[in-house]
């Protein structure tokens, strides 16, 4: 149950776009369609954007989207802006009936 | 409106045990698997458990197995986590959450917990 490796950091100007990585194995992200998105803002509990790879929940914006290739997940919030200033972690089924989140990325909305 | 409601959270000596609660309302609670999931102040999130909606099937991350024990009222709309051998390393914040299509799709706001003598 090793956690998913993502960049502790990425940032980016207003209007522009980043993409956080999410990398595992083919025992966790690349085995299971199951992947899933959060931001966290300080303080808060975290929030569900993404959900089975590519899915957004009602009310989140299309600016965020999620996609898979292999062993790595990876979610774009495309025209930043200051709120999507946060934490985002990716997590995923990891088989036997577990899951494993990701170390987590901070955003930065330069 | 779904919310998730958690309590229990305190301190305790290292070795000591603590029940946490979380109080589901909503939705039908016994349609739903439900996790806990915690989290060190300051940093990442970490899945600890998860049970299944009528409460047969249950499961752990590695770091609390043999510690930990899920358990669900579904009578009471109520998920508990029963946490024995309590170590320092298990301070943090603990969050009920909500299982849909194996993601996380409800939180409650998180109880604390802190392990220290």
């Amino acid at each position: 149950q090793s956690a998913l490796t993502q960049p502790p950091s990425a940032s980016g100007s207003p209007g522009q776009s980043v993409t956080i990585s999410c990398i595992g194995t083919s025992s966790d992200v690349g085995g299971y369609n199951s992947v899933s998105w959060y931001q966290q803002h300080p303080g808060k509990a975290p929030k569900l954007i993404i959900y089975e790879v590519t899915k957004r929940p009602s009310g989140v914006p299309d600016r965020f989207s999620g996609s898979k290739s292999g062993n790595t997940a990876s979610l774009t919030v495309s025209g930043l802006q200051a709120e999507d200033e946060a934490d985002y972690y990716c997590f995923s089924y990891a088989g036997s009936e577990t899951y494993v989140f990701g170390l987590g990325t901070k955003v930065i909305v330069l | 409106e779904v919310q998730l409601v958690e309590s229990g959270g305190g301190l305790v000596q290292p070795g000591g045990s603590l029940r946490l609660s979380c109080a589901a309302s909503g939705f039908t609670f016994n349609s739903y698997w439900l996790h806990w999931v915690r989290q060190v102040p300051g940093e990442g999130l970490v899945w600890v458990s998860r049970v299944k909606g009528d409460g047969s099937g249950t499961s752990y991350a590695d770091s609390v197995k043999g510690r930990f024990t899920i358990s669900r009222d579904n009578a009471k709309n109520t998920l508990h986590l029963q946490m024995n051998s309590l170590r320092a390393e298990d301070t943090a914040v603990y969050y009920c959450v909500r299982d849909y299509s194996a993601a996380c799709d409800y939180w409650g706001q998180g109880t604390l917990v802190t392990v220290s003598s």
